[in-house]
């Protein structure tokens, strides 16, 4: 079974500063997408950035960016320039190319940003 | 734009009691999902439909649990005879399915469950 691993509970930044958020998975299966959700307090999840595992090329969006690491399983978030709208929780999550979709995702990691 | 929205947003019931919660999936989305997530978790897979087929339950889904989607659009997540283990926030997904395949799935904003 697939598992995602995100190992910090919490993280803070300074406004302006950069932050990684860490994640690493489990997988058996060579073609998958890994995602980075965001969830704001009382508001729906919203997709940060997705990465096909094919493509050795990091995804970035805008101030948000990863560090694939295919044989490493390692997924890590990078977001630049960090701003009051980008407190929230994150997660890691993964699904199995030309599955279900169905994602599996970490515990999460909730981000504060100190103005 | 209508996303995907999800009804009642919170609902607080009695142990025993039986509860539904509905979900519009985006228009022309042929996959729809069921999560719950509770407190510092994160969201963890019930159920999924292609068009009005279930196709995916988790073993997390007991036989209390039942979901629908009998036309292919809306679906509904009924809970019977709740405890107090079922407080959670059930979250609903849709997604375009194989003819728009990216992975991406988009979220409702959840209906919260409180059992007393």
């Amino acid at each position: 079974a697939q598992t995602v691993t995100q190992s910090q509970p919490e993280m803070s930044v300074q406004e302006a500063e950069t932050v990684t958020l860490s994640c690493t998975y489990d997988t058996s299966e060579s073609d998958y997408y890994l995602f980075w959700y965001k969830q704001p307090p009382s508001r729906q999840m919203i997709l940060v950035i997705r990465q096909e595992a094919y493509k050795q090329q990091n995804a970035t969006e805008n101030r948000f960016s990863v560090n694939f690491q295919k044989a490493a399983k390692s997924f890590s978030l990078k977001i630049s320039d960090s701003q009051l709208g980008d407190a929230a929780m994150y997660f890691c999550a993964y699904s199995y190319w030309g599955g279900s979709e169905k994602l599996v995702f970490g515990k999460g990691t909730k981000l504060t940003v100190n103005p | 734009d209508t996303g995907v929205s999800q009804n009642p947003r919170h609902k607080i019931t009695k142990r025993g009691q039986n509860v539904t919660f509905r979900c519009d999936p985006i228009s022309e989305h042929n996959r729809l999902y069921w999560y719950r997530q509770t407190l510092g978790q994160g969201p963890e897979f019930l159920t999924y439909f292609q068009n009005e087929a279930q196709l995916e339950k988790s073993r997390l889904l007991s036989d209390r649990f039942s979901a629908e989607r009998p036309k292919g659009s809306f679906s509904t997540l009924e809970i019977q005879r709740t405890e107090q283990g079922d407080s959670a926030m059930y979250l609903c997904a849709s997604s375009p399915g194989t003819s728009g395949a990216t992975g991406e799935l988009f979220f409702g904003e959840g209906s919260r469950l409180t059992v007393l």
